[in-house]
């Protein structure tokens, strides 16, 4: 069955880094496409970027540009994502989610999620 | 990039009931448009992709319709585990954007 394993919370200190991981397994790795989605405290969902993982190619937010990396391991069917500069506008739920290809184009509908990250930026 | 708003942000309703949440995106965006059902503390499930088409494994109770701005999607019966948020999302331009969340009580 396919699945998206995260790893696990993370604190860290106002202008720090996270990098957060998303194992996953059960599908071929590298006919989906796999999206990063955050969700503050009590708030709604926020569209990070994508990344192709064939390729590596990939596409941000424009609010993310330039703080945000998203990479993959196809050894380890693996995806990373990694923010900079973080401030506790920051702390928030962060998911890995898979593009259906349901659209059958570059449109997304996201079928698979992960669990989610639990970020906390504190001083 | 394409507003979404929903209404309304919160709403109370019985078992049994017929609930309809509205999604109107800020440019026409055809038949894209998809639906997701998020219980506290968890990943969303996606329910309806392209408007009213419902995702494999979703209960037939869920319904979607709409094209261009305007949609809606409607739970024919209410029950216990619907009780959830709702999200509507837009995938026509890059980024995609959702709406704000439509949360859904069990009175």
């Amino acid at each position: 069955q396919v699945q998206l394993v995260q790893s696990g919370a993370e604190l860290k200190k106002p202008g720090a880094s996270v990098k957060v991981s998303c194992k996953a397994s059960g599908y071929t790795f590298t006919s989906f496409y796999i999206h990063w989605v955050r969700q503050a405290p009590g708030q709604g969902l926020v569209w990070m970027g994508t990344i192709n993982p064939s390729s590596g190619d990939t596409f941000y937010a424009q609010r993310f540009q330039g703080r945000v990396t998203m990479t993959r391991d196809t050894s380890t069917t693996t995806f990373y994502m990694e923010l900079r500069g973080l401030t506790s506008q920051d702390t928030a739920l962060y998911f890995c989610t898979r593009n259906s290809g349901a659209y059958h184009d570059d449109r997304v509908a996201f079928d698979y999620w992960g669990q989610g990250a639990l970020l906390t930026v504190s001083s | 990039d394409i507003q979404m708003t929903q209404s309304p942000s919160s709403l109370s309703a019985s078992v049994g009931d017929r609930v309809t949440v509205t999604c109107r995106a800020s440019q026409g965006i055809s038949h894209y448009l998809n639906w997701y059902q998020q219980q506290p503390g968890k990943a969303p499930k996606l329910l309806i992709y392209a408007a009213s088409t419902l995702q494999s494994g979703v209960s037939s109770r869920f319904s979607g319709s709409g094209s261009g701005t305007d949609f809606t999607l409607t739970i024919s019966s209410l029950q216990p585990e619907d009780f959830a948020t709702y999200y509507c999302q837009q995938s026509y331009k890059t980024p995609p954007t959702f709406g704000g969340g439509t949360k859904v009580e069990i009175k």
